[in-house]
């Protein structure tokens, strides 16, 4: 089974950092992704990690480390538009069909 | 590119009715497809998948029931709505590694 924990819920600044983590217990592990879903929208696809490691996209950072079960999402200079939820998920080892969602973080960015 | 279409975005239902969400892909051929569903402020349910026509895997027992009748259309069904089948219902299609979303239905069931 799959087993995905986030922080329901964070507050940051204009112009900060933020970094929101996730952590996976499951079966077996073929790829981490993060979303971003804004309220009563679908989500977007921001960042995928199979290898350890960092992935940098512009603002955007993701961060996987498979030993801890562990990935990190960071937002650098926030800006208004990037209040929304993230969601990380969960890709199966033995089934690379399913993909597996947390609850999502939900990111509040005040000026 | 791929294109996930959906519809209708909002739909209200009384308890009991019969439901039908359909969602049709353009831009790619013989794609995975999937159902998830989200409740308020919550996480995606993954409800089901599809790998071809007329192969649907049940992530879990419910209300709920889905069809792929042509290779770029998905169907989900129920006979008899439940309260507890309210919620934003995603379709979903697998490109290279990631999952690509339509824009959603919201459905209230009253």
């Amino acid at each position: 089974g799959q087993n995905i924990d986030q922080p329901t819920e964070m507050t940051a600044t204009e112009g900060a950092i933020v970094q929101i983590n996730c952590t996976y217990q499951t079966s077996g592990f073929n790829g981490l992704f993060w979303y971003q879903q804004h309220a009563g929208e679908a989500p977007t696809f921001l960042s995928y990690n199979v290898l350890d490691g960092l992935e940098e996209k512009g603002r955007f950072s993701s961060f996987l480390s498979r030993s801890k079960g562990y990935s990190y999402l960071l937002l650098k200079e926030l800006q208004m538009k990037d209040s929304a939820s993230y969601l990380c998920a969960v890709r199966g080892l033995y089934n690379f069909n399913k993909f597996y969602f947390g609850s999502g973080t939900k990111l509040n960015v005040k000026p | 590119s791929q294109t996930i279409h959906q519809w209708p975005a909002t739909l209200v239902q009384p308890v009991g009715s019969p439901l039908s969400l359909e969602c049709t892909v353009e831009g790619t051929s013989n794609p995975n497809l999937y159902w998830y569903r989200q409740a308020a402020g919550r996480g995606l349910q993954l409800l089901f998948y599809s790998v071809g026509i007329g192969q649907i895997s049940s992530e879990v027992p419910q209300n709920l029931s889905a069809s792929r009748p042509q290779d770029r259309q998905f169907i989900l069904s129920s006979k008899k709505l439940l309260l507890s089948d309210s919620g934003f219902y995603l379709c979903a299609g697998k490109l290279l590694e990631k999952l690509f979303f339509g824009s959603g239905t919201q459905l209230s069931v009253l």
